[in-house]
Order: C-alpha cells, then structure tokens, then sequence
C-alpha cells in the first residue's frame, strides 16, 4: 500500500523557515517524480514543486520561486520542502504527492499525503 | 498560466445523473484529470487523461472531453459522493487546478 506521510509543519513568523518531509512507502520511491501541491484555507489548489526521480530536475512555481527548495533523499524514501521568507500567503496545508504519467505524455498524481499544515502569523 | 474554470456548486438528489464542466483558458489536449476531495482528507484521484478511470474507483464515475472542454459525470450520484472536485491540467507549465466544484445531495 502506497503512504506518504509528511511532517515538519506548524506556527511560523512572517520572514522565518520551515522545512517540511514526506517519507514515502509502499512503491519505489526512486523511480518516480514527487510533487508538493499545498491548499489554502478554504481555498483550492496549488501546485508548487516538482522534483524528478534522480533529482536531476527541479521546477517552481512562480510565487515560492527563489524563497522555496524541492529535494529528497532516494536512500531514506524522503522529500523535503525547504521555505525560506514565509510570507502569511504561505499560510496553507502542504500536501506532498507522488506522480504519475499516461501515455509518457501526461503527468498527474496517483496518491497524496494527508497534508501537514503551514501557518505564518506573527 | 492555464486558468480552469469550474462552477463552484451543485445540488443534486441521490440516483440522479451528475455533470461537472471544466474550461481552459487554452488548449490543453487530453492532459486534464480529476481529483475528489472530502472534507478533512487529502485529494483522490478519479479520472486521468480525461477519460481514464483510476483503478479502484467505481465505474459511476466517467470523463470526458479534449482541448479546452471537460467533464466529469457521475451516474448515479450516491450520498457518499458528497464532496468538492477539482480539475487540473498538465499539458501546459505550471501545471494549474480549477477552484473546484462542491457537490452538494439533496
């Protein structure tokens, strides 16, 4: 059974870091791309990071560009997600997710993590 | 970005048939999925490159649609489909969600 469980979440002020992980299990963690998508309070979904399988690739989204990082280690079936800056906007819950593709052509994301909520309020 | 929009509610009584649109400002092939979210769990997928059922989810639910224009169908609805659902493409960067439709039983 695939599970992702993500961890590291919490009460932040504005301008400080968090550091958020995702121990995957259940699949081989090594062959596939992993994602963080996080969800605002009452809002709907956003997608953030996106790393490859061999960390050979990483792609952000243009409102954590430059602030977040996107990394895992293949050997502790982890992902991690570094925030530096944390801005109140950041303020959501973090889902990590695992990707999928059809067709070698479209990516989507076949399982999620329950999520790990970030708050930034000083 | 692709922005994809969804109506933000529906009502609908157990048995009935269900449509949810989604629209994208732009061409997105059949790289469109759809994920069902309920309250306090994370997102499931459904459905994947628009019309591909996700194993393990009932055969009620079915996608449709290529190019800017999508849908989920759900025949019949059930009490235990109440839930929000969420488009989200992938065909063009950064991958984008609609806002979500929230399903709603009479």
């Amino acid at each position: 059974e695939v599970q992702l469980v993500e961890s590291g979440g919490g009460l932040v002020k504005p301008g400080s870091s968090l550091k958020l992980s995702c121990v995957a299990s259940g699949f081989t963690f090594s062959s596939y791309g992993m994602h963080w998508i996080r969800q605002a309070p009452k809002k709907g979904l956003e997608w953030i990071a996106l790393i490859y399988y061999d960390s050979s690739n990483k792609y952000y989204a243009d409102s954590v560009k430059g602030r977040f990082t996107i990394s895992r280690d293949n050997s502790k079936n982890t992902l991690y997600l570094e925030m530096n800056s944390l801005r109140s906007e950041d303020t959501a819950m973090y889902y990590c997710a695992k990707e999928a593709n059809y067709d070698g052509t479209y990516y989507y994301f076949d399982y999620w993590g329950q999520g790990v909520m970030v708050t930034v309020s000083s | 970005d692709t922005v994809l929009t969804q109506s933000p509610a529906l009502a609908v009584s157990p048995g009935e048939r269900v449509t949810i649109s989604c629209r994208a400002s732009e061409s997105v092939s059949t790289g469109m999925h759809w994920y069902q979210q309920k309250p306090g769990q994370q997102p499931k997928l459904l459905i994947y490159g628009a019309s591909n059922l996700e194993s393990g989810v009932p055969a009620r639910f079915s996608g449709s649609g290529s190019g800017t224009d999508f849908t989920l169908t759900i025949d019949p609805v059930e009490a235990d489909d109440t839930a929000t659902y969420f488009c989200q493409q992938s065909w063009n960067d950064p991958y984008t969600f609609g806002a979500g439709t929230k399903l709603e039983l009479k």
